[in-house]
């Protein structure tokens, strides 16, 4: 199985700041690697997709990097409605999620 | 546009299983694949498999084979996922979702349902 790592678990930042996430593949995923925000008792929504690429209808402050095995997914200018979890995914082989990184209020 | 609905909250004992449904309206049900996601409280996500409606071809996460079997019903726009021999860990939010291809190999869950809670308890 492909383990997906991320890190950090948590982290805590301020409104306008610039919040950076990685993630790590056990393996070479190409660039099959998707990000989700989730929030308390909701279900996961997608932001991007294949690495890169911006969900319809998500702001643009978010964005996604990477391929093979290092990813990277960040928020410009953090905005109030951005305190979440938010999680990767890799589609390579099956489906396996990071374990999640939480995003606090400062 | 499509909605995903699932069936309602389910309370198990230890040792039974459970059939949670997942309907499809608004879209075409046989396009794309539905995978289902569990997450118990407090935790992360975690694949239990999916299947291909089309072609009726399902695949499981290795943690789960043998326990889990995922069908689907493209007359009724239906996905189901029965979980067997129940444990109190399997309490959880179970999600069914769209698994979208995407033309350059990736696979991404856009539509994903509200969540059935699932109690295992004696």
């Amino acid at each position: 199985d492909i383990q997906m790592t991320q890190s950090p678990s948590s982290l805590s930042a301020s409104v306008g700041d610039r919040v950076t996430i990685t993630c790590r593949a056990s393996q070479r995923i190409s660039t099959y690697l998707n990000w989700y925000q989730q929030k308390p008792g909701n279900a996961p929504k997608l932001l991007i997709y294949a690495a890169s690429k911006l969900q319809s209808g998500v702001p643009a402050r978010f964005s996604g990097s990477g391929s093979g095995t290092d990813f990277t997914f960040s928020i410009s200018s953090l905005q109030p409605e951005d305190f979440a979890t938010y999680y990767c995914q890799q589609s390579y082989t099956g489906r396996t999620f990071g374990q999640g990184t939480k995003v606090e209020i400062k | 546009q499509l909605q995903l609905v699932q069936s309602g909250a389910e309370m198990r004992k230890p040792g039974s299983s459970v059939n949670v449904s997942c309907v499809a309206s608004g879209g075409t049900f046989s396009s794309y694949a539905i995978s289902w996601v569990r997450q118990a409280p407090g935790q992360g996500l975690e694949w239990l498999g999916g299947i291909n409606p089309t072609f009726g071809t399902a695949n499981y996460a290795q943690n789960f084979q043998g326990r889990v079997t995922i069908t689907a019903d493209n007359s009724t726009s239906t996905a189901y996922m029965e979980l067997s021999s129940l444990r109190s860990e399997d309490t959880a939010v179970y999600y069914c979702a769209r698994d979208r291809p995407y033309y350059g190999g990736d696979y991404y869950m856009d539509v994903w349902g509200k969540g059935t809670t699932v109690t295992v308890s004696s």
